[in-house]
Parts: structure tokens; C-alpha cells; sequence
């Protein structure tokens, strides 16, 4: 299993700034996700982010918009870039150990609310 | 294009009861479908998932019945408590491919 935590677990911001969310495992993980969520809705995947490449952004999601590092095995971090009230949404970091899709352990997401 | 069709979005259902949510997908090459469990406030957890090699999948009380020829799958919860309560997600994923898709969630309230 992993035990994923997120940084911060909720933010209040201003339109045209910058947000970077931080996520760390408990365990080293080979894949590292990124989701948005809207309250009451389902995931949409930003991003996939492996370790020493750059990440894979799903249609409809830019580099520009929410770049993603991924230092080593155990972090990641999503910025939400020049943001908008549009970007007021759940943001869930997830991770699994395996290259074939098994178990996504998610984190408890964080809240951002865009003014 | 929703790959993975999830009803109902909401279900109310009384203790003790069997709560059943239904999911329908089209991509043939997904091999992996797991469900999910989420409490308000919190991250989606991994309930229960199955591969196309069986039928059916039990833990506890939550089962997994899957219809290959039908492209269908479904959670049964049996005895439904007031703690089960949450928003149930079934998802897709396809052998070699990282990205999993899921359904629109269900949100279950078990009422005493």
C-alpha cells in the first residue's frame, strides 16, 4: 500500500496567481497522477508524471497551465498556473507501484477555491 | 465520450438492505475494473476490483458480478449500513496502459 499526503489540503487565491501543490508518498511508487475533480463530479485526469521524464498531459490540459515536476520517486508537485475562478476545483494527487494499472492510492485531495 | 456509463448517481437505501450500482463500459480492452469509495472530505479508496477471467468477486459484503458478452459490471453491497454512506466510483483501465477512467460516482446514502 502507499500513504499519500497532500500540501496544502485548501487554499483561497486570486485570479492571475500561481499555486503549487505538493504530494508525497510514504513508499517509492513508479507512477505518479494528477486529478481535478469538481465538487460532487468524477476525476479527470490532468497528467501522468513519471520520475526523469516529463509528464503526460490528457487532452484538454497544458504544460503551460499546470506544470508538473517530479523530482524523484516519493513527490510530486502541480502548479495551477495564472488561475482563474474556472480553476476552483478538488485537486487529487494519486500514485501506483505498477507499470500495468493496479491499485491508484489517492491522497485526500486540496481544495482550491480561485477568487 | 463517456467510456465508462455509471447508474444510478444517486441511491437511497434503507439498513440492512442490498444496495447495487451499475456500470457499463465499450472499450473491449480494458482488463482491470475497480471500484472505489469515497467519504466527503477524502481521497477515493480502493474497495474491490475484478479481471475479465471471472464472473463474479467477493469481499465481505461488497461484491463484483461481471458480464463480459455484456460489457457490464456491478457492486453489490449486501446488508447496507449507515457507514457505507459515500460515493462509489467504478473505472476502467486496459493492459500495458496507465490511465484509468472512471464513471460519474454514485452517490449511496444508507439510511437507519
Amino acid at each position: 500500500s502507499a500513504v499519500i499526503s497532500q500540501k496544502p489540503s485548501r487554499d483561497i487565491c486570486q485570479r492571475g496567481t500561481s499555486l503549487t501543490i505538493q504530494c508525497q508518498v510514504d513508499s517509492q511508487v513508479t507512477m505518479m497522477f494528477w486529478y481535478r475533480q469538481q465538487p460532487g463530479q468524477s476525476l479527470t485526469l490532468i497528467a501522468t508524471a513519471n520520475q526523469g521524464s516529463e509528464a503526460t498531459y490528457e487532452s484538454g490540459f497544458v504544460i503551460d497551465k499546470f506544470p508538473i515536476s517530479r523530482p524523484n520517486l516519493t513527490f510530486s508537485t502541480l502548479t495551477v498556473s495564472n488561475m482563474s475562478p474556472e480553476d476552483s476545483s478538488i485537486y487529487l494527487c494519486s500514485a501506483s507501484h505498477g507499470f500495468r494499472t493496479d491499485t491508484q492510492y489517492f491522497g485526500p485531495g486540496t481544495r482550491l477555491t480561485v477568487l | 465520450q463517456q467510456q465508462v456509463k455509471q447508474s444510478p448517481q444517486s441511491l437511497i437505501v434503507q439498513k440492512g438492505g442490498i444496495s447495487i450500482i451499475n456500470c457499463a463500459y465499450e472499450n473491449t480492452a480494458f482488463d482491470y475494473f475497480p471500484w472505489y469509495q469515497q467519504f466527503p472530505g477524502k481521497g477515493p479508496a480502493l474497495l474491490i476490483a475484478i479481471r475479465p477471467d471471472v464472473s463474479e468477486k467477493k469481499e465481505g459484503r461488497f461484491t463484483i458480478s461481471f458480464n463480459k458478452s455484456a460489457k457490464q459490471f456491478s457492486l453489490h453491497i449486501m446488508d447496507s449500513q449507515p457507514g457505507d454512506s459515500a460515493t462509489y466510483f467504478c473505472a476502467a483501465s486496459k493492459a500495458g496502459y496507465q490511465k484509468v477512467t472512471f464513471g460519474i460516482g454514485t452517490k449511496l446514502q444508507v439510511i437507519p
